[in-house]
């Protein structure tokens, strides 16, 4: 059973248009995150949903915006595409908002901008 | 703000040796330390963590240490297998706060 999955594994998409991936998970936790991985492999936060509030708002442009419709999703849309935005997007989930749980990741959304 | 500082950025070792990698943070208040690994294509999956209440965990070939005055934690991997080739991440966080700090990330490469 997958604990947390990502929708598509793969988007190729062009500079301007807007994308949307889907993420859920299915282990009852409470908190869920979307995640910023780049060439360099580094890991940065975005955002944070605790029982579809948001709770954390990084230093991320406009046009990410991340809707919660229950607390087994949180999607992420992007408009107006860059360049700069491909990497890969991960989604994560934790037993609660206090961060000393495990965080669950998902395989990962591989976004590539030309 | 909240930082924590890895090292080394790559590893390479012979198979069989051991490999240690080394945290620094930033946030004295900080009380939970998870070591992250991810391999090549793949999600990060934790493979240990520690609580500030001690001083060193182990689980098999994996072992971390913590030094909370001087705010060093580290991971040691003895036996090196081919298998445990993959970039390894340290984080920090404290059980008040709403994220969790991730390091920069190690790569480490098993040679045969």
């Amino acid at each position: 059973d997958t604990a947390v999955s990502q929708t598509p594994k793969y988007l190729v998409t062009q500079m301007g248009n807007d994308k949307s991936i889907k993420c859920e998970q299915n282990l009852g936790h409470d908190t869920m995150y979307w995640y910023k991985q780049d060439s360099k492999k580094f890991l940065k936060i975005m955002f944070s949903y605790n029982n579809k509030e948001l709770i954390i708002n990084e230093t991320v442009p406009n046009r990410f915006s991340p809707k919660s419709p229950d607390k087994a999703h949180l999607n992420l849309h992007i408009n107006s595409l860059e360049l700069g935005d491909s990497a890969v997007y991960f989604c994560a989930s934790s037993h609660s908002a206090g961060q000393m749980y495990e965080q669950y990741f998902g395989p990962g959304t591989r976004l590539t901008v030309t | 703000g909240e930082n924590v500082e890895q090292h080394p950025s790559t590893l390479s070792v012979q198979e069989g040796d051991s490999a240690v990698i080394k945290c620094t943070y930033s946030d004295s208040a900080s009380n939970y330390f998870p070591w992250y690994k991810q391999e090549l294509g793949k999600r990060p999956q934790l493979i240990i963590d520690i609580r500030s209440n001690v001083g060193e965990k182990k689980d098999q070939r994996i072992a971390v240490t913590l030094n909370k005055t001087a705010k060093h934690f580290s991971l040691h991997i003895t036996e090196t297998q081919p298998e445990d080739s993959a970039v390894y991440f340290c984080a920090a966080s404290r059980s008040s706060a709403s994220k969790i700090i991730f390091g920069s990330g190690t790569r480490l490469s098993i040679r045969p």
